[in-house]
């Protein structure tokens, strides 16, 4: 079991180019999500997918978009970057009513 | 709206030490409430979850509590390790929905001294 492996690691953008990030669990898990994790900020919620098919926004959806590609995947896109999207991004899942979430290794993506 | 904050932000300790972090929160109306550990330049790993009808969740030298009453939780730490170096952090799960979503502390950075 690989668990949650997101794609790429690190990544370094210009303003206004774009990019989508990579996510797939392989634990059969229905609900996946995707975090930013900021200093002083805490992690927040960008968007989740409580199942295959079905999208929400989470604290933190501007200037990002979600695709959930099948019960696997769950990528994360930015359509024209910004300096304020500098962050480290996390991938989540858990099982239906599950409350333990596990998480990938993060993308630390800057944006010059 | 539900707010978590742990206390202190960041803890230096000699191995060997028995020590606590301490998380907050304002909505007492919780499910449940997790521990998680991320180490630098990692992905976060749970170590306790305790239901909000728990008042305690144990894992060898981890002992986590819950006192919704007063909108607390500790992390207890027992015979402390450099290996327990990392960043600690809480989240609290709202109850409504059967997609839970968490509100997480800043975290406390652990450093244990050899």
């Amino acid at each position: 079991n690989a668990g949650v492996t997101q794609t790429p690691k690190f990544q370094v953008l210009k303003t206004g180019q774009s990019m989508t990030l990579q996510c797939a669990q392989d634990m059969n898990h229905n609900s996946m999500y995707w975090y930013r994790q900021d200093p002083g900020m805490g992690l927040r919620l960008i968007y989740y997918s409580a199942s295959e098919g079905t999208t929400d926004k989470g604290e933190v959806p501007n200037g990002y978009n979600v695709s959930r590609l099948n019960k696997r995947e769950f990528s994360l896109r930015l359509e024209s970057a910004a300096p304020s999207q500098t962050s480290v991004y996390f991938c989540a899942s858990t099982w239906p009513g599950g409350d333990t979430q596990y998480f990938g290794p993060g993308t630390r993506l800057t944006v010059l | 709206k539900q707010e978590v904050t742990q206390i202190p932000a960041a803890l230096s300790v000699p191995e060997g030490e028995n020590l606590v972090l301490n998380c907050s929160f304002t909505d007492s109306a919780i499910y449940n409430l997790q521990w998680f550990r991320q180490d630098p330049g990692k992905g976060l790993t749970s170590l306790l979850l305790i239901q909000s009808s728990q008042r305690e969740q144990t894992s060898g030298r981890l002992n986590a509590s819950l006192d919704k009453s007063s909108g607390r939780s500790t992390l207890y730490i027992a015979a402390s390790q450099p290996g327990d170096s990392a960043t600690y952090l809480c989240a609290a799960s709202g109850v409504a929905g059967n997609n839970r979503k968490l509100i997480w502390g800043l975290g406390t950075s652990l450093a244990v001294n050899p």
